[in-house]
């Protein structure tokens, strides 16, 4: 059982927006700012989203992320069929001295 | 640029143990505090151990806590998980992650390695 949560699913058709969510506590994400990851099936984490909402060199300014209270979530506009992949929220828990993770999200591009 | 190699994995018998490597390179290893997060198969990722830039402050996830051991060696600019009294549950890919300080009070783990599988199986 993750500490986050995310859904385990979410699809969209190509051009769409959709809307990853992440919930958390206040111990995790009412404290810290959230990052997102994305990961491919054999290939390692890739870091998507940093500090709530920045973006790191080369991300794609069509993926944007946001935070609110304890919950937080990622936003891809102009959906592609190279998004398709599983995409993970992540923050630092106070009380568990611990980085947490999401379930994770797995994307598909219908 | 940035590198981080994980080696170390392999089969392991339960109740075994394992020392994982993670070498760094591209950038000034002894600035950066490091982490080990795992991936089992057909589940979510999961942090297993932080380690800081000087080695005197270290955190483990509880799943792990008194039987993995981290480390590192900022002269050879090196990681190590050191994995004791190893359980089926413990089979995954590893992962050895920089974190990154952004503005403010805020880390990420911007650097990830391309992971080295070991399972846990007699």
């Amino acid at each position: 059982q993750s500490v986050l949560t995310q859904p385990p699913s979410a699809s969209g058709t190509p051009g769409q927006r959709v809307t990853i969510s992440c919930s958390g506590s206040s111990s995790d994400i009412g404290s810290n700012t959230v990052n997102w990851y994305q990961q491919f099936p054999g290939t390692a984490p890739k870091l998507l989203i940093y500090s709530n909402n920045q973006r790191p060199s080369g991300v794609p300014d069509r993926l944007s992320g946001s935070k609110s209270g304890t919950s937080a979530s990622l936003a891809i506009s102009g959906l592609q069929s190279e998004d398709e992949a599983d995409y993970y929220c992540a923050a630092w828990d106070d009380s568990l001295n611990a980085w947490v993770f999401g379930g994770g999200t797995k994307l598909t591009v219908l | 640029e940035v590198q981080l190699v994980e080696s170390g994995g392999g089969l392991v018998q339960p109740g075994g143990s394992l020392r994982l490597s993670c070498a760094a390179s591209g950038f000034t290893f002894s600035n950066y505090g490091m982490n080990w997060v795992r991936h089992a198969p057909g589940k979510g990722l999961e942090w297993v151990s932080y380690i800081s830039d000087s080695g005197r402050t270290i955190y483990y996830a509880d799943s792990v806590k008194g039987r993995f051991t981290i480390s590192r060696d900022n002269a050879r600019n090196s990681l190590y998980l050191q994995m004791n009294s190893l359980r089926a549950e413990d089979t995954a890919v590893y992962y050895c992650a920089r974190e990154s300080k952004g503005g403010g009070h805020t880390y990420y783990l911007d650097y990830w390695g391309q992971g080295t599988l070991f399972t846990v199986s007699s």
